[in-house]
């Protein structure tokens, strides 16, 4: 059973750089099948997809946040982060690491989040 | 970008109901449209992938229907635990939710 989980600090000052990290246990971040993604939900609020990595390094950012974000992997970790920059109170919501199941299908490939981490609040005020 | 919206935004339903949730896509997005339930303070559920196929253990009173830009999720009988939001997400362009639809007691 795969399994996430989110670390990271609960509070950022405002205009600093966001940083969380999703740890994966009993799944590898290195199988082609899957990628890896952030999505963040501000209190009482809709869902959010920030953005997906690759184990290769390939990334897909939402175009909103694509100038703040940078989302990396440690294969040697099996982990992968998030940095969103410039951040502001706007940021403020609970953020989600996920894995990202790749169907084959026709035209290209169906994408959905199988497994998700349990979420971590993360704050900005000063 | 692809919009999605969902009608209604919230329902009061009774134990036993039909329910029936709309999502509608900004333009075509075939059936690249996955289907989530979310309780409260907890993450999100997959329950349909591909518009219409049921992921693995969810209870086969839910249903999901629709190709182009319309869809819909049913729940057939609807039970206590199925008291929750639901969100539809698109994948033909990038990825993105819709606004949620909250299904409460009656």
């Amino acid at each position: 059973q795969v399994q996430l989980q989110e670390s990271g600090p609960g509070l950022v000052k405002p205009s600093e750089t966001l940083s969380l990290t999703c740890t994966i246990s009993g799944g590898s971040v290195s199988s082609g099948s899957y990628y890896w993604g952030w999505i963040r939900q501000p209190p009482g609020k809709g869902l959010e997809w920030i953005g997906y990595i690759h184990y290769s390094g390939g990334t897909n950012y939402s175009p909103s946040l694509k100038s703040r974000l940078i989302i990396s992997v440690d294969t040697s970790e099996n982990r992968f982060s998030l940095k969103l920059s410039s951040v502001t109170a706007a940021d403020t919501a609970v953020y989600y690491c996920a894995r990202i199941l790749r169907r084959p299908k026709v035209p290209m490939e169906l994408y959905y989040f199988d497994y998700w981490g349990q979420g971590t609040l993360v704050t900005v005020s000063s | 970008d692809i919009q999605m919206t969902q009608s209604p935004s919230s329902l009061s339903a009774s134990v036993g109901d039909r329910v029936t949730i709309t999502c509608r896509a900004s333009q075509s997005i075939s059936n690249y449209l996955n289907w989530y339930q979310q309780k409260t303070g907890k993450a999100p559920k997959l329950l349909i992938y591909g518009a219409s196929s049921l992921q693995s253990a969810v209870p086969s009173r839910f249903s999901g229907s629709g190709s182009g830009t319309d869809f819909t999720l049913t729940i057939s009988s609807l039970q206590p635990e199925d008291f929750a939001t639901y969100y539809c997400q698109q994948s033909y362009s990038n990825l993105s939710f819709g606004p949620g639809t909250k299904v409460d007691i009656k």
